[in-house]
């Protein structure tokens, strides 16, 4: 059964700092990873989506990378702001069977930056 | 395109009643996924659609959770009769096929 476990738990910067949250899964047979963003009382944000053949992708002050083998993906933010305070999801979908198409989440890592 | 919607956005009832909630997913998109979320057990997949057929229900914890999905634009998760431990948020989304996920707003159930 796939876990995803995310560190750290929370994080809390001044503005302005670059910053990385970590994403690891327990089987690299996935056909996709993606980190969501998600702020209190909301639902969630798709940020970035990267196929199992990508190694990164990018938007903006967002990059996330994917190790598969190694089963891990990191998300960085460069020059990070008040606005991008909110709970950062990695979401894995596995390949293969029935699987295909079913996000397994991690817990999160909640994010305050500070001006 | 309006995203995924859901209603109601708020839903407080009391213990043994029937709970409908709703969804309409982006048009397109040929899957369809019921997330319920808690502190305790963070997102939780409960059942998910291809194409209108449901393909994986093994997350619907009990026989009082059924879904449909009649046709491509609607879905409906019912609780029936309802628990306290029922309460949380539950979250409609639709994905493309390979793509990424759309979640709508949620429902926010609170079961007295």
């Amino acid at each position: 059964k796939q876990e995803v476990t995310q560190i750290p738990a929370a994080l809390s910067v001044p503005e302005g700092e670059n910053l990385v949250l970590n994403c690891s899964f327990t089987d690299s047979a996935i056909y996709n990873l993606q980190w969501f963003r998600q702020d209190p009382g909301k639902g969630l944000t798709s940020l970035l989506l990267i196929q199992s053949s990508q190694r990164e992708q990018t938007s903006g002050r967002l990059n996330a990378s994917l190790d598969k083998s190694s089963g891990r993906s990191t998300l960085y933010i460069a020059a990070s702001q008040p606005g991008d305070s909110a709970t950062y999801l990695c979401a894995v979908v596995d390949a293969g069977g029935t699987s295909y198409g079913k996000l397994t989440f991690g817990q999160g890592t909640i994010l305050t930056v500070h001006p | 395109d309006a995203g995924v919607i859901q209603s109601p956005r708020h839903e407080v009832t009391e213990m043994g009643q029937e709970v409908t909630l709703r969804c309409k997913p982006i048009s397109g998109h040929d899957y369809l996924f019921w997330y319920r979320q808690t502190m305790m057990r963070g997102l939780e997949l409960l059942i998910y659609f291809n194409n209108n057929v449901p393909i994986d229900d093994s997350g619907m914890p009990e026989d009082r959770f059924s879904a449909k999905m009649p046709n491509a634009s609607f879905s409906t998760l019912k609780i029936q009769p309802s628990e306290p431990r029922d309460s949380a948020v539950y979250f409609c989304a639709s994905s493309p096929t390979s793509g990424r996920f759309f979640f709508g707003p949620g429902t926010r159930l609170t079961v007295l």
